[in-house]
């Protein structure tokens, strides 16, 4: 099945700056990659997300780049606020159901 | 517009009793539907997910069961919990087999 590596674990920002998280899948069949961000006690919200005839997706601050030879697609969030601290997770898809990197934990310090 | 209610919200449970968590979909038919669940501090893990009624795959064999009376309905249940069922629930919905959309979940702690 798929496997979904994530990177780093954790992430401090100073506010203003860019973040970047990266993550690697396995299978090669995989065809979309959503991102997630989860703030403390919620539930995750769908921020953005990529299907495999894109290479880049752009939404105001947040872009997300995929490299499918490679099989590595990252989140790239620039000037980056308070509020952008949160746990994210990418995902690849794999048939009916996606598959979930292990998180990033963002603090953006003001 | 699509909107999905869990229920309870909180659940405190004593080890061994039983279990029924609630998730329902409103706004669109034949959804594809997860439970996922999420220990402290830690990623998503999912549990079941079904495609239709009746139909459920289940990812991880636990003591936890899962099914789908109705069309937008997703049960997940157990006989016997355990110390280690607690975390937060996660119901998800999705239409075109791609973007899902959570639940609020349901937090349990079992003592």
């Amino acid at each position: 099945g798929e496997n979904v590596e994530q990177h780093p674990s954790t992430l401090s920002v100073q506010e203003g700056d860019s973040a970047v998280i990266k993550c690697t899948y396995s299978d090669s069949a995989s065809n979309y990659f959503p991102w997630y961000k989860q703030e403390l006690g919620k539930r995750p919200q769908l921020i953005i997300d990529i299907r495999s005839n894109v290479g880049e997706k752009k939404d105001q601050r947040i872009a997300v780049t995929l490299n499918k030879t490679a099989k590595h697609f990252s989140l790239h969030i620039t000037e980056t606020q308070p509020e952008d601290s949160a746990v994210y997770f990418c995902a690849a898809q794999e048939g009916n159901k996606l598959t979930f990197g292990g998180g990033t934990r963002v603090l953006v310090k003001p | 517009s699509q909107t999905i209610h869990q229920w309870p919200a909180t659940l405190v449970q004593p080890v061994g009793s039983p279990l029924s968590l609630e998730c329902t979909v409103e706004g669109t038919s034949n959804p594809n539907l997860y439970w996922y669940r999420q220990a402290a501090g830690r990623g998503l893990q999912l549990l079941f997910y079904s495609v239709g009624i009746g139909q459920i795959s289940s990812e991880v064999p636990q003591n936890l069961s899962a099914s789908r009376p109705q069309d937008r309905q997703f049960i997940l249940s157990s006989k016997k919990l355990l110390l280690s069922d607690s975390g937060f629930y996660l119901c998800a919905w999705s239409v075109r087999r791609t973007d899902q959309y959570f639940g609020p979940g349901t937090r349990l702690l079992v003592l």
